[in-house]
């Protein structure tokens, strides 16, 4: 098994709301990553655990909170989001972390829409 | 941050055809990766050239290093339609530190004309 397995595909939330994008590896991975990219952009890194400590990019809102429940599951709390934060928010594993990052495996990414 | 920088931002060529992406970076790495998108999709490896490295080839990818010029390229031998997407360049490695994940570079879309 080699997927890394991300739901929902779709979410439409209002800015009011509280929602959560999960993310799931059963590959023995040991650092799991959350990118958000917007339209014709690159992926941009928002959060890794990596042996289960998390490293926060600091430009990251504090609307967007990451928890991992375990070695194998990644979530992606969002509350009080704005419409600037639609975008499509991928989860990837790699086998270790650390500066010398292997080989990442993506999911197919959630799609959020902020009304 | 550094990050990779594609050129050119968009490749048209004709089925059959080589194409080639280049990629510039701006700090010191441990290696570099190349990745595929199609359109709205997660992102797929290529391949992984570290930095020790000049020249590594899987199937029809041949990709080269030059540290020194802080510069890779990816060429895409005998393309084909399912080639069609955008490709990104990703650098590991923060020189004096210490951070984790990939950077991406501002990708390379590629569209094979049947």
């Amino acid at each position: 098994d080699t997927e890394v397995t991300q739901t929902p595909k779709h979410l439409v939330m209002g800015m009011t709301n509280k929602k959560s994008l999960k993310c799931e590896q059963h590959m023995g991975h040991r650092a799991m990553y959350w990118y958000k990219q917007k339209a014709k952009k690159p992926p941009e890194l928002m959060f890794v655990y990596s042996y289960e400590k998390l490293s926060i990019n600091e430009s990251v809102p504090s609307r967007f909170s990451p928890e991992c429940p375990n070695s194998s599951l990644l979530n992606l709390h969002l509350h009080a989001l704005q419409p600037e934060d639609s975008a499509l928010y991928l989860c990837a594993s790699s086998q270790i972390g650390g500066v010398n990052t292997g080989e990442l495996f993506f999911g197919e990414g959630s799609r959020l829409t902020v009304l | 941050s550094q990050q990779g920088e594609e050129d050119p931002q968009a490749l048209s060529i004709q089925e059959g055809e080589n194409a080639t992406m280049n990629c510039s970076y701006k700090t010191s790495i441990n290696n570099l990766q190349w990745y595929r998108q199609n359109s709205g999709r997660g992102l797929v490896h290529l391949i992984l050239i570290r930095s020790n490295e000049r020249e590594k080839h899987s199937g029809r990818l041949r990709v080269t290093l030059d540290t020194s010029k802080k510069s890779s390229s990816l060429l895409i031998t005998a393309s084909r339609a399912a080639d069609t997407a955008s490709y990104f360049c990703a650098t590991d490695g923060y020189s004096g530190g210490g951070a984790d994940g990939l950077t991406f570079g501002k990708g390379t879309h590629l569209i094979i004309q049947p």
